[in-house]
């Protein structure tokens, strides 16, 4: 079955540090893989999609297909990065799936 | 432009009521539409996902229905409303696939 698993709930970094979040997937085939971001009092939003290879507010992520691997990272923390991620794979039915999210906490 | 319309905001139903949510969505056609729920400790739960009119699929056994009576019209019910269904519901449509959320309805259920 599909699933994406994001370990950390919570994840706090000092400002100026790097940031890595975690995000594995299951999955039989090729996925589709997209990180979602969600700021205080915002609506969820798209950050970036693996398809594109596209970098967004400092924001990369590669997709490891031995690793099973979508992780998200940044070299240098900012504290307007503190909101909600969350990691979503689309399957062959057009569901999108998403991870149960983890908050990141600048610190400062 | 596209855009998605989701209401009430927020609702506070006691136990045993029923439920109507309603989302729209405008500038577009044939559209994949979605119901989640972001509960406490729980993230995002695919509820109901739509490929076209009259076409449902339920993701989560539950006290929850959807039904699509036009194309862009999703709809998110229950006959009688649980402690358990509390959270933050969120509409959504699909395009290329990118995902594009309404604003949420929070509804507490007491």
């Amino acid at each position: 079955a599909q699933r994406v698993t994001q370990p950390e709930k919570l994840l706090s970094v000092f400002k100026g540090a790097p940031v890595e979040l975690k995000c594995n997937y299951s999955y039989s085939g090729s996925p589709e893989l997209f990180w979602y971001v969600q700021y205080s009092r915002q609506r969820l939003q798209l950050l970036l999609r693996h398809i594109s290879r596209e970098s967004i507010k400092g924001f990369t992520a590669d997709l490891n297909k031995g690793e099973t691997s979508f992780h998200l990272k940044k070299p240098f923390a900012q504290e307007e990065d503190s909101a909600m991620y969350y990691c979503a794979l689309i399957d062959r039915d057009d569901k999108i799936i998403f991870g149960k999210g983890t908050r990141l906490h600048i610190l400062p | 432009s596209q855009t998605i319309h989701q209401w009430p905001a927020t609702l506070v139903q006691p136990v045993g009521s029923p439920l109507s949510l309603e989302c729209t969505v405008e500038g577009t056609s044939n559209p994949n539409l979605y119901w989640y729920r972001q509960a406490a400790g729980r993230g995002l739960q695919l509820l109901f996902y739509s490929v076209g009119i009259g076409q449902i699929s339920s993701e989560v056994p539950q006290n929850l229905s959807a039904s699509r009576p036009q194309d862009r019209q999703f709809i998110l019910s229950s006959k009688k409303l649980l402690l358990s269904d509390s959270g933050f519901y969120l509409c959504a449509w699909s395009y290329n696939e990118k995902l594009f959320f309404g604003s949420g309805t929070q509804l507490s259920v007491l």
